[in-house]
């Protein structure tokens, strides 16, 4: 069974500049995340799909962060404009379902804002 | 609110075990993670524990919870060198599907 799949692998780009990040989750996997990974932390919760729908995107900064997922299998996350302090690694992750279902992340896109 | 606390480090010798602590808030939390992270990898589930268990065993992994504590640990017994990397602890607050993790622990494992 394939993993979560994340591209690019690696990005950098100037502040004030945009970029997107894509992810395919696992096949059947209804519930799709996004979390951002600031060097020396743990992973903080950007946005929760279920199916093509927004679940929790409480701490998504939405002034500048969107996502979306279209046909409620892959997804994209964009920032427009990036801040230095977006510098960060962005993980995808997928489950069954929201409950008690087991995520599986993908790789990560390592992004470097300058 | 919720948080989740980890010791920052951990040195141990090729053989050892190794003991990785946790302590998190939400009394709620119906599951309780382990992930490991290699350098430059995504997270690795490792294992997990429901909010009713007090342990469970997985070949080298041993899972401890105390719930009135709100503590959890992850043993490694006999731990190898690839077992050098980050580990992240993990709780899922409500059936919501979010999870909020420490900061998680980097163990060296020196031969």
């Amino acid at each position: 069974e394939a993993g979560v799949a994340q591209s690019p692998r690696y990005k950098i780009i100037e502040k004030r500049q945009s970029v997107a990040f894509w992810c395919n989750p696992i096949s059947g996997h209804a519930t799709l995340y996004w979390y951002q990974q600031i060097l020396g932390q743990g992973p903080k919760l950007l946005i929760q799909f279920q199916n093509n729908g927004v679940v929790d995107d409480s701490q998504l900064p939405k002034d500048r962060f969107s996502a979306e997922r279209l046909k409620g299998v892959d997804s994209t996350l964009k920032i427009q404009p990036a801040k230095l302090e977006d510098s960060a690694v962005y993980l995808c992750a997928s489950s069954l379902g929201p409950g008690g279902d087991t995520q599986y992340f993908g790789p990560g896109t390592r992004l470097t804002v300058l | 609110g919720e948080d989740v606390e980890q010791s920052l480090f951990l040195s141990v010798r090729e053989g050892d075990s190794s003991v990785i602590n946790c302590t998190y808030t939400d009394s709620s939390s119906t599951y309780l993670y382990w992930y490991k992270q290699e350098p430059g990898a995504g997270l690795q589930l490792l294992t997990y524990i429901f909010s009713n268990m007090d342990m469970k065993q997985d070949q080298r992994l041993t899972v401890l919870l105390n719930k009135k504590d709100k503590h959890l640990s992850l043993r490694i017994a006999d731990t190898q060198t690839g077992d050098s990397a980050i580990y992240f602890c993990a709780e899922r607050p409500n059936q919501g599907g979010k999870l909020i993790f420490g900061q998680g622990t980097e163990l060296s494992v020196k031969p």
